[in-house]
């Protein structure tokens, strides 16, 4: 079955613990990123990544890393968490950037 | 930079009634245009999407959009929603020339029963 997963669903943690959501696609698209999800706001870009080795920033980087190393992975690293990135956070890919994204169930993450 | 505008933040309806969401983008090139939904508790899912051609698309669910190039919208319509129609919807862009994927703030459809 085609899916995005992303692991885990639910996180709670504390300011300042690294931590990292994983996200892995089986559909062998080129197309990755990463939202966050905030009422009122809809969903923002943090991160996308084309290919490979290639990223880039989308809206709201800040506080945030990713990595491609490999075509199916594109995990969400948040080195210092705080408290204003409790959010819902979504990972989608895509045949090519343009095209319709399919997206994760979401993780729900808290930082106290 | 462009940016989605969804003016409905909160919408309420009785089943049967008809629906229009509405949707306007900035961006002055030539677009790509998405209707997501998504259901309670759920992850997002296409509805619909607009590409070139006909500018009146159909998706699923009985959903339509129509594209209006001169008014820069793209207005989600369904002449009858049924209460399975509950969720949110979100209208996105993005531009042929490589740019990312940029969202609305959501309208949140409640059907009564």
């Amino acid at each position: 079955e085609a899916q995005v997963t992303q692991n885990p669903r639910y996180l709670i943690t504390v300011t300042g613990k690294k931590l990292t959501v994983t996200c892995s696609q089986n559909m062998n698209h080129e197309y990755m990123s990463w939202y966050r999800q905030d009422p009122g706001l809809g969903l923002r870009q943090i991160y996308y990544s084309m290919n490979v080795e290639v990223t880039d920033k989308g809206d709201v980087p800040e506080g945030y890393k990713v990595s491609r190393k490999e075509k199916r992975n594109f995990p969400l690293i948040l080195e210092s968490p705080s408290p204003n990135q409790t959010s819902l956070y979504f990972c989608a890919s895509s045949f090519a950037d343009g095209y319709e994204q399919f997206f994760g169930p979401g993780t729900r993450l808290t930082v106290l | 930079a462009q940016s989605v505008s969804q003016h409905n933040h909160h919408v309420i309806l009785s089943e049967a009634a008809s629906l229009e969401l509405g949707c306007n983008y900035s961006y002055g090139g030539t677009v790509n245009l998405f209707w997501y939904v998504q259901y309670p508790g759920q992850h997002l899912q296409l509805l619909l999407k607009y590409f070139s051609g006909d500018p009146l698309v159909k998706g699923i669910k009985g959903f339509e959009a129509e594209f209006i190039k001169s008014k820069f919208s793209f207005n989600l319509r369904k002449p009858s929603v049924q209460w399975s129609d509950t969720a949110e919807y979100f209208c996105a862009v993005t531009g042929n020339a490589g740019n990312m994927l940029t969202f609305g703030g959501g309208t949140r459809l409640m059907v009564k029963p």
